[in-house]
């Protein structure tokens, strides 16, 4: 069965610090897509990547950065540089062909608090 | 930038109510979603929609709930009888199409309803 988890509850840090985020995933199916979304206190789901099952390089935007393994099943997101900005909640999703409706299925977030 | 807009941004409803929460997808898209967050929660999948009728469903989405499209820009979600615990974040999302290599999808801002 198709699952997302991301057993980081809850993370602080200080700003300037580096931070990782991690997101485990479960499919049988070889053929996906991973999406990770930040939300913020005023609660709208921003997209932030997405990468296909067949794409494994790493990615790399401003302070952003994502490492897909699939040998790990994960797909973990680096804030460098953290910034009081980047408080908010951020959820990893997963997306199977197989599914038919491509519906995401979410993991539980993980909320990140960056202090001044 | 075309956006996925919904409206009410708030909803305050007695229980046993019917609800309608609003949405208009994107012009081009042709696959519509509707997930549903409970506070402090992961968001989860309810339902989704192609061709005028539903693709699939969750197990959340009981007798109580229908969507419908209406007209050629609304995508509805009907609640026939409001109970206590559909208090949540509702999130209404669309895509072009939902085929291999394609099914990024764009999320409204939220309609917060609210059941006493």
């Amino acid at each position: 069965a198709q699952k997302v988890t991301q057993a980081q509850t809850e993370i602080s840090v200080v700003e300037k610090e580096d931070v990782t985020l991690d997101c485990v995933y479960e499919t049988r199916d070889t053929t996906y897509y991973l999406f990770w979304y930040k939300q913020p206190p005023s609660g709208e789901l921003v997209f932030l990547i997405r990468r296909n099952s067949f794409d494994e390089q790493n990615e790399i935007s401003g302070r952003y950065s994502w490492n897909f393994q699939k040998s790990t099943s994960s797909f973990n997101f680096t804030i460098t540089a953290s910034q009081v900005v980047d408080s908010a909640v951020y959820f990893c999703a997963l997306s199977e062909a197989t599914s038919g409706t491509y519906k995401y299925i979410f993991g539980t977030g993980t909320r990140l608090k960056v202090l001044a | 930038e075309p956006e996925v807009t919904q409206t009410p941004s708030h909803q305050v409803t007695q229980m046993g109510q019917e609800v309608i929460l609003r949405c208009v997808p994107i012009s081009n898209h042709l696959y519509f979603y509707w997930y549903r967050q409970i506070l402090g929660q992961k968001v989860e999948f309810l339902v989704s929609f192609y061709n005028n009728e539903i693709s699939e469903k969750s197990e959340i989405f009981d007798d109580q709930f229908s969507v419908e499209r209406p007209d050629g820009s609304n995508f509805t979600l009907k609640i026939r009888s409001t109970k206590l615990e559909d208090s949540a974040m509702y999130f209404c999302a669309s895509s072009e199409i939902a085929a291999l290599g394609y099914n990024e999808q764009f999320f409204g801002p939220g309609t917060r309803l609210t059941v006493l």
